[in-house]
């Protein structure tokens, strides 16, 4: 069945530091979104990348799609201890309504 | 931004009963929602979809008999789960969207503690 796997699985960085998680579908997507959720709360849409190649900024966040709309990639830049929780990516396949999230990424900014 | 409100915030049931968690698009008519499902540390998983006036589409795996699933408005869906055991403790979210807009809107998701 289609799958979408997030690599790493923990992050731990320092304060400042880059972060990146990666996303991976077996089968194309037609388009991905990107959602955090922070310890005990519930996950917030950040974006949707449509095209491939698409490449999106808010901040100091950075989202790439992939040529072949089966990766996707979450970029922040100088982390800050507000940038904590999980970060999980959800495609969506041609022909079907659902997204399927990704496993997650967990991030813990160290001051 | 759109608002979806999910109640109760959390519940603890006796093993055996039946608890419904009732999700809710404020300001925003909900053609359809989602109802997930999250074990500590794990990510969501998708149990069915709801479209406002007919049978929710369950997931591969998600018993129907168990998880009852209505959707009889275009601003309330409800999830029973019915006869609960403590294995049915989990985080149960729901999310929303209308018409075409591909962005989902999330409650707050419901603790459910089966005891």
């Amino acid at each position: 069945g289609q799958q979408v796997m997030q690599i790493p699985q923990y992050q731990h960085v320092q304060e400042g530091e880059d972060f990146t998680t990666y996303c991976n579908s077996s089968t194309t997507l037609s388009n991905i979104q990107w959602y955090k959720q922070r310890p005990g709360g519930h996950p917030v849409f950040l974006i949707q990348l449509v095209k491939s190649g698409e490449v999106k900024k808010q901040k100091r966040l950075t989202f790439q799609f992939g040529e072949a709309k089966k990766n996707s990639s979450l970029h922040i830049t100088a982390t800050q201890t507000t940038d904590v929780g999980t970060y999980f990516c959800a495609g969506q396949y041609s022909g079907t309504y659902k997204y399927i999230f990704g496993t997650g990424t967990r991030l813990k900014v160290l001051a | 931004g759109a608002v979806v409100s999910q109640h109760p915030s959390w519940v603890i049931c006796k093993s055996g009963t039946s608890v419904k968690i009732e999700c809710r698009s404020l300001d925003f008519q909900a053609t359809t929602m989602f109802w997930y499902r999250q074990f500590p540390k794990q990510s969501l998983m998708l149990m069915a979809t709801s479209n406002e006036g007919s049978k929710a589409t369950y997931e591969q795996g998600v018993e129907k008999d168990k998880f009852l699933i209505n959707h009889a408005s275009l601003t309330l869906s409800t999830l029973t789960v019915t006869s609960a055991h403590p294995e049915d403790s989990s985080f149960y979210i729901c999310s929303a969207r209308w018409g075409g807009n591909t962005e989902a809107f999330f409650g707050q998701g419901t603790r459910l503690t089966v005891v």
